[in-house]
């Protein structure tokens, strides 16, 4: 398995639609898992870290499983601002190791 | 609220020559990462920083790499001898503490093209 493994994608969705990401990751000792957003040629940011116990922030929600080491991410009432790549981000020990990204397209 | 900020913005060098891209961490921020993503790839984990010392760094990092902190603001990235496959965006990060404890702050990044 890789380290980080995410579908490519893209996902064209109409505004207004819930769409959901996952991703898997092949250490079962990380500690840290995180959502980062990435725009076209821009650095990336932060969208929420992903805590055991699922956690929510606005139309936003990530969830994690350890036994199937597995992330998600869930996005209700998608905007046309939601365009981006969005990154599964996992911690290997000193480092945070990136998945290669999935693609969402919001579509008016 | 604070920033990583990355100098110069894009740089373009011949093959073989030196390059040092500049960074300006978080001001309370212990922990200094280099990352690189070529055109179209993923982002690439190059090279950790705590203390004044490299804490891990990946198989990209070779002996044509080093980083360095030459003072209390400054993070740096110098490539040797630049090669046509060092062409790519390089993004310095900065975290609170180690790895991912707390998440990384990206700075806007310096384009390398290497011709």
């Amino acid at each position: 398995r890789k380290e980080v493994e995410q579908d490519p994608g893209p996902f064209n969705v109409p505004e207004g639609a819930t769409v959901a990401f996952n991703c898997t990751y092949s250490n079962s000792a990380s500690q840290s898992f995180f959502w980062y957003r990435q725009d076209c040629r821009k650095e990336p940011k932060l969208l929420m870290s992903v805590y055991s116990s699922g956690n929510e922030d606005g139309r936003f929600t990530a969830q994690l499983n350890r036994a199937s080491q597995y992330i998600s991410l869930l996005i209700r009432d998608s905007k046309l601002s939601d365009s981006a790549t969005y990154l599964c981000v996992v911690e290997y020990g000193n480092k945070l190791v990136f998945g290669a990204g999935t693609i969402l397209r919001v579509k008016s | 609220e604070p920033e990583v900020t990355q100098t110069p913005s894009h740089q373009v060098t011949q093959m073989g020559q030196e390059v040092i891209l500049r960074c300006v961490p978080i001001s309370n921020h212990l922990y200094f990462y280099w990352y690189r993503q070529i055109l179209g790839q993923k982002v690439e984990f190059l090279v950790s920083f705590y203390n004044n010392e490299i804490s891990e760094k990946s198989e990209i990092f070779d002996d044509q790499f080093s980083v360095e902190r030459p003072d209390g603001s400054n993070f740096t990235l110098k490539i040797r001898s630049t090669k046509l496959e060092d062409s790519a965006m390089y993004f310095c990060a900065s975290s609170e503490w180690v790895g991912g404890l707390t998440p990384l702050h990206f700075g806007n990044g310096t384009r390398l093209t290497v011709t």
